[in-house]
């Protein structure tokens, strides 16, 4: 299996702008989790989604942040608009079993805005 | 309000010798704890992970201990080796076990 996948990997863009990471999680996981990885924060929980129906979004920091599931094989994380204390790094990870047990990562999308 | 923390931003250790990294959580209510180990430039990948009706878990090189009174715990790995050096993270989950809380992360740092 290919694990997780993210992209892009990378992502520059200006204040203001949409930005749309995407995610396509382990084929067969029910549960699929976005994280945001800060110095400050450590990594936050943002939503997390089961059976393609978001479960809990309190970790969503403002209504700028939206996500979406459209089907088992595919979610985006979508920013609009966009600004400076959003640059982070933003994982996707997916799992069988809710998030209790292990969660398989992807490689992150590391997103600088200017 | 951080439920669970890694106090120790980051840990240097020769190799060859035992790495230590602890973590503390609040919430009475976590009964499930995890360990990630996470390299530059990837995803986080799960290390071991230890139940509440245990105080000890072990694999390989790599124990973890849990002080639920304390509501404490920490990864032991013996003995370290250079391939060790990355962040960790912490992180617990309750009974009802749909999502995961995690620490900020201890970057270990392991000497040749």
């Amino acid at each position: 299996d290919a694990g997780v996948i993210q992209s892009p990997r990378h992502e520059v863009t200006e204040m203001g702008q949409e930005v749309t990471l995407r995610c396509k999680p382990i084929s067969g996981h029910d549960y699929l989790f976005w994280y945001r990885q800060t110095m400050m924060r450590g990594l936050e929980l943002l939503i997390y989604f089961n059976n393609n129906v978001p479960i809990d979004d309190s970790g969503m920091p403002e209504d700028r942040f939206s996500a979406k599931m459209p089907n088992a094989s595919f979610s985006t994380l979508k920013i609009q608009p966009s600004e400076p204390r959003d640059s982070a790094v933003y994982f996707c990870a997916s799992s069988r079993d809710g998030g209790r047990y292990e969660q398989y990562f992807g490689p992150g999308t590391r997103l600088t805005v200017t | 309000d951080q439920q669970v923390k890694q106090n120790s931003p980051s840990l240097s250790v020769q190799e060859g010798r035992i790495s230590i990294l602890n973590c503390d959580y609040t919430n009475s209510m976590f009964d499930y704890f995890l360990w990630y180990k996470k390299y530059p430039a990837e995803g986080p990948t799960f290390l071991i992970s230890i139940s509440s009706i245990k105080d000890k878990n072990e694999d390989g090189r790599f124990t973890v201990f849990l002080n639920k009174s304390a509501k404490h715990l920490s990864l032991h790995i013996v003995p370290s080796q250079p391939g060790d050096s990355a962040v960790y993270f912490c992180a617990a989950s309750d009974d009802r076990g749909f999502k995961t809380i995690f620490g900020a992360g201890t970057r270990l740092f392991v000497k040749a």
